[in-house]
């Protein structure tokens, strides 16, 4: 069965860095890129970018290009997804999913971040 | 950027109703557009890929059509669970880009 487990809920202060996680089984981890997405309370779905684990290639959204960095342990089956400097505006319920068949087919359960001073 | 355009932002109907969900794109995407479902306090579920192929496990009575810019979800005969947010997502163009969502309530 394929699954991706994620961290867990996270409260933060403006400033401080952070970098949650994204573990899969079930499948071959390498073998299929990994996308996060963000959504903001009570607002719609984000692409943020996405992973191929096998080879480390990222692809990041315009608009979060250079405010996250991407990354992938395939020795572990993890990805993860980490910030330098958290902002109020960075608080929001952040997905992993499996892209299969060209689409995001599995998700994780989600990561709640809060950044609140 | 490709932006998708869903309408309408809230859609109000019955058990046993069809729901029609509209999806636009910017700009032509061939065949590449998804569906997914998102009920509260869950993840998306991939619904539909490539237009009108169902991901495995999903019900009939949930198709999709269309081709270029206008694409449609279709739900026949409205299960109650069926009411939630409906999100459409191209892959033709970087970033791949998700509509703002439409949300599926019981009138």
């Amino acid at each position: 069965e394929v699954q991706l487990v994620q961290s867990g809920a996270e409260v933060k202060k403006p400033g401080e860095s952070l970098k949650i996680s994204c573990k899969g089984s079930g499948y071959m981890f390498a073998n299929y890129w990994i996308a996060w997405v963000r959504q903001m309370p009570g607002k719609g779905l984000e692409w943020m970018g996405i992973i191929y684990p096998g080879e480390s290639d990222v692809r990041y959204s315009p608009s979060f290009q250079g405010q996250v960095t991407i990354s992938a342990d395939k020795s572990i089956s993890t990805a993860y997804l980490q910030w330098n400097s958290l902002k109020a505006s960075d608080t929001a319920m952040y997905y992993c999913a499996r892209r299969g068949l060209l689409v995001l087919d599995f998700w994780g359960q989600g990561t709640l971040v809060t950044v609140s001073s | 950027e490709i932006v998708l355009t869903q309408s309408p932002a809230t859609l109000s109907l019955s058990p046993g109703e069809r729901a029609t969900l509209s999806c636009r794109a910017s700009q032509t995407i061939s065949s590449y557009l998804a569906w997914y479902q998102q009920k509260p306090g869950q993840p998306p579920r991939l619904l539909i890929y490539d237009v009108s192929n169902r991901a495995a496990g999903i019900p009939a009575r949930f198709s999709g059509s269309g081709s270029g810019t206008d694409f449609t979800l279709t739900i026949t005969g409205l299960e109650p669970e069926d009411f939630a947010v409906y999100y459409c997502q191209q892959r033709s163009g970087w970033p791949q880009t998700f509509g703002q969502g439409t949300k599926l309530e019981i009138k």
